[in-house]
């Protein structure tokens, strides 16, 4: 099973300012199977990058996806106050067949 | 717009049985999509539990596979799980979601969740 490790735990920014999160992986990822969530008290998990780089529909292009083998980042240019939120990385391995979450980045807007 | 709704009972009782159901709506379980159930929880967060496709072939988290099972109504465009044995460790928040696939791992459509607590 694939480990997938987020730092920092905790952010804490000012509107304005870029955010750098980061997803490690125990073992090499594929590209198309690595995505980005974020989770705001009370709602489900929103879908925010798939595929490493590609933005979801809806999302602003003040969010961008990085990355390859067991390194990817999750970078928020020009922090919103609706920015505050949890965000989870996410992997898909096939052999077997398994989804794996990071345990969270919780991003707060100062 | 696509809508996933769970439901099913807020409280089970140890060693009991859970089954939910996820309705569809804006979608048709008989397409490309991919059709999971997840669970998030304080002590074990984002939990993959299993996965199917409308023609029948799931796939399940290795840690729960003796006790789960998830299965396809297509007649209702709904999709079920079913999870044997419950301990307190089970008790969670059950989400089910659209994996839209298509090459990508992309969860793009998420129910509300529903509470589950597993106590006597």
């Amino acid at each position: 099973e694939i480990v997938l490790t987020q730092s920092p735990g905790t952010l804490s920014l000012s509107p304005g300012e870029r955010a750098t999160l980061f997803c490690r992986a125990s073992q090499s990822v594929r590209s198309t199977y690595l995505a980005w969530y974020q989770q705001k008290p009370g709602q489900a998990p929103r879908l925010l990058i798939y595929g490493t780089s590609i933005r979801a529909t809806g999302i602003p292009d003040r969010f961008s996806g990085s990355g390859s083998g067991t390194d990817f980042t999750l970078t928020i240019s020009r922090l919103e106050p609706e920015d505050c939120a949890v965000y989870y990385c996410q992997q898909y391995g096939r052999s077997p067949p398994m989804y794996t979450f990071g345990q969270g980045t919780n991003l707060e807007i100062k | 717009q696509v809508q996933l709704q769970e439901s099913g009972p807020g409280l089970v009782k140890p060693s009991g049985t859970l089954s939910l159901t996820c309705a569809i709506s804006g979608d048709n379980i008989i397409g490309e999509s991919w059709w999971s159930w997840a669970r998030q929880s304080a002590g074990k967060g984002l939990e993959w539990i299993g996965e199917i496709h409308h023609t029948g072939n799931p796939n399940y988290n290795p840690s729960l596979k003796s006790r789960v099972s998830i299965s396809v109504d297509k007649s209702k465009n709904q999709f079920s799980l079913t999870l044997t044995s419950l301990t307190a460790a089970d008790t969670a928040l059950y989400y089910c979601v659209r994996d839209r696939s298509g090459g990508f791992l992309r969860w793009d459509v998420w129910g509300h969740g529903t509470t589950v607590t597993v106590s006597s």
